[in-house]
Order: structure tokens, then sequence, then C-alpha cells
């Protein structure tokens, strides 16, 4: 069975820095890609970053760009986002999720619950 | 980047009737190794995260109700409730995974009416 658990939410004050953690389970993590996608309260879903399942490759959203940095240690299944010079309008819900699996990009069949990230001073 | 758009921001619709939410792409996201379009379309509630409903445009995801459908082509697609149920009430984002970054449409919200 597939899980996914974000942890490392919380309350950071703009500018200051955050790692969230993905752990991950009940497939073979070193197979799959991962995806962190974010949903600011009351709104949307964002695509914040991906990694590669080697953490060869990996690409960022332009809002992110520069400031948060995605990696992985397939040694322990879990993915992280490290997230610095954090902005009021980083502030959401955070969430890892898992491409079906396939040789094309592929949309998202397993999510974690998420984790929320408030920045504010 | 490629942008979604839905339409209609929100819909109330009675119990057992159909609803249909619209989705738009700026551009084109065929995929040309398998000739299908990138287009997924999710569910998400309340405190949840979303979940995957369709996904190529039309093909239901493991466990969804065939009372859900997917269907278009070039930029426009449509999700189909053919008759809605109470658990159904969620709002519903389009997602193109042609391209990163992966764009969602801005969302759906479903009702009763």
């Amino acid at each position: 069975q597939v899980h996914l658990v974000e942890s490392g939410g919380g309350v950071v004050r703009p500018g200051g820095s955050l790692r969230l953690s993905c752990a991950a389970s009940g497939f073979t993590f070193s197979d799959y890609g991962i995806y962190w996608v974010r949903q600011a309260p009351g709104k949307g879903l964002e695509w914040v970053a991906y990694i590669r399942f080697s953490g060869s490759v990996k690409y960022y959203a332009d809002s992110v760009q520069g400031r948060f940095t995605i990696s992985r240690d397939n040694s322990k299944n879990t993915v992280y986002l490290q997230m610095s010079n954090l902005k009021p309008e980083d502030t959401a819900v955070y969430y890892c999720a898992k491409p079906l699996p396939g040789d094309y990009p592929q949309p998202f069949d397993y999510w974690g619950q998420g984790t929320l990230v408030t920045v504010s001073s | 980047d490629i942008v979604m758009t839905q339409s209609p921001d929100s819909l109330a619709v009675s119990l057992g009737e159909r609803a249909t939410i619209n989705c738009k792409s700026s551009q084109s996201v065929l995929y040309s190794s398998n000739n299908k379009n990138s287009l997924a379309w999710y569910q998400q509630k309340p405190g949840q995260p979303p979940k995957l409903l369709i996904y190529w445009t039309s093909i239901r995801e493991y466990g969804v109700p065939d009372r859900f459908s997917g269907s278009g082509s070039g930029t426009d697609f449509t999700l189909t409730i053919s008759s809605l149920q109470a658990e159904d009430v969620a709002v519903y984002y389009c997602q193109q995974y042609y391209t990163t970054p992966f764009t969602f449409g801005p969302g759906t919200k479903v009702g009763i009416k």
C-alpha cells in the first residue's frame, strides 16, 4: 500500500528557511520521480518542483526557482524540499505526489496528506 | 508555461442530474509518442489531497465510478458526471502533464442544487 507522509511544516518569518520531508513506502521508491505541489489557503493547486528517480534531473516553478531546492535520499525513501528566503506568498499546504507508472510523463496517482507552511511575521 | 482555464467557476446540479466541467489549455498537450492528450482530472474534497479521476483525457483511474467520464481533443476538454451523487460534492481540477510545470486549472466547485 502506497504511503506518502510529509513533515517539517510550521510557522516561519519572512526571509527564513524550512526543510520539508516526504517519506515514501509501499512502492519501489528509486524507480519514481517525485513532485511537490502546494495549495495556498482557499486557493488552487500549484506545481512546485520535481526530481527524477535518480536525482539527476530537477525542475522548479518560476515562483520558487533559486529559493527552493529539491533533493532525495533513495536509501531512506525520502524526498526533501529545502525552502529559503521564504515569502508570505509561500504560505500553503505542501503536498508530495507520486506519478503513475510509465515511460511517459504521468499524472499523480498518490498524494500525501500535506504539511502546512505559514510565512508570517 | 501552458495556461489551463476552467469553466464554470462553480455549478450546482440536482442529485441524479448531469454535471459538465470544461477545461481549455493555452496550447496543444498532445503527446506525440502515444498520440494522446496529456490531460488529467482530479477531485478534491475539503481537508483532503486531490484524487486522480481521469488521465490521458478519458481513462478512468482504478476504482473511479463510471459516472465520471472525460473527453476532448486539441485544446478543449470536458469532465462529465452523468448522475451527480451527494459524495461528488468537491472541487475539480484539470491538469496538463505534457510539459513542466505541470499546470492546473483554477478549479470548478460542484455543489447540490
